[in-house]
């Protein structure tokens, strides 16, 4: 089974900094997906991808496939972006169960 | 487009008790699964299913039941309730079983006394 490590667990932060959460797994993947979870609520996915950069609005997602590690990147952060990023990888051949999920990051940002 | 709906969102149950979160889904989407969320661990697998009338467990099963009577419904029942089952749930889907963008509804809290 694939594990998936985060880094930081926790991060403090002031508004407007560059924030950057890691992601690295131990086994060749499909696919790994970057999901969002705001306190007390749902999840949201980012990004899904497999090779490359991705970009959407102020965040950016970055996978090295052969260093097994992916970015979550978040310029000019705000408040708003206070919540739990998780990493979830699909392993490929893996199955319907096939996805394997991070611990999470807890971010918060202070105005 | 409501994409995944979970109900209740809370809940609190007496050990014993037997109670079904519900979860629908208006995607056309075959792959749903139930996931549950206990402090300082990743989401953990269920029960999940590839399609109407198949199912199949995940990581932990014990003591859930599920059905997938049509394509966009998917219940979790819980038979006996236990303390060890209280967490937060999340049902999810995607298009496909082996891939694809992953949609998660709100989430249950559910507490069992």
């Amino acid at each position: 089974k694939n594990e998936v490590e985060q880094s930081p667990q926790n991060l403090t932060a002031q508004e407007g900094e560059f924030i950057t959460i890691n992601c690295s797994y131990s086994v060749g993947i499909s696919a790994l997906h970057w999901l969002q979870q705001h306190p007390g609520g749902g999840i949201v996915s980012l990004f899904m991808l497999s090779s490359g950069k991705k970009k959407h609005g102020r965040l950016i997602a970055t996978i090295n496939i052969q260093e097994k590690h992916s970015s979550l990147h978040i310029t000019a952060s705000h408040p708003r972006d206070s919540a739990v990023y998780i990493c979830a990888v699909r392993s490929p051949g893996g199955g319907a169960d096939g996805l394997t999920f991070g611990k999470g990051t807890h971010l918060i940002i202070q105005p | 487009n409501a994409g995944v709906t979970q109900t209740p969102k809370f809940q609190v149950l007496k050990t014993g008790q037997s109670m079904t979160l519900q979860c629908a889904q208006d995607m056309n989407h075959e792959y749903m699964s139930w996931y549950r969320q206990d402090p300082g661990m990743g989401l953990r697998l269920i029960h999940y299913s590839v399609g109407a009338g198949i199912t199949d467990q995940g990581e932990v099963p014990n003591g859930y039941n599920v059905s997938r009577s049509t394509t966009e419904d998917f219940p979790l029942r819980l038979l006996s309730a236990a303390p060890s089952q209280t967490s937060v749930y999340f049902c999810a889907s995607s298009y496909s079983p082996y891939g694809g963008e992953l949609f998660f509804g709100e989430g249950s809290r559910l507490t069992v006394l």
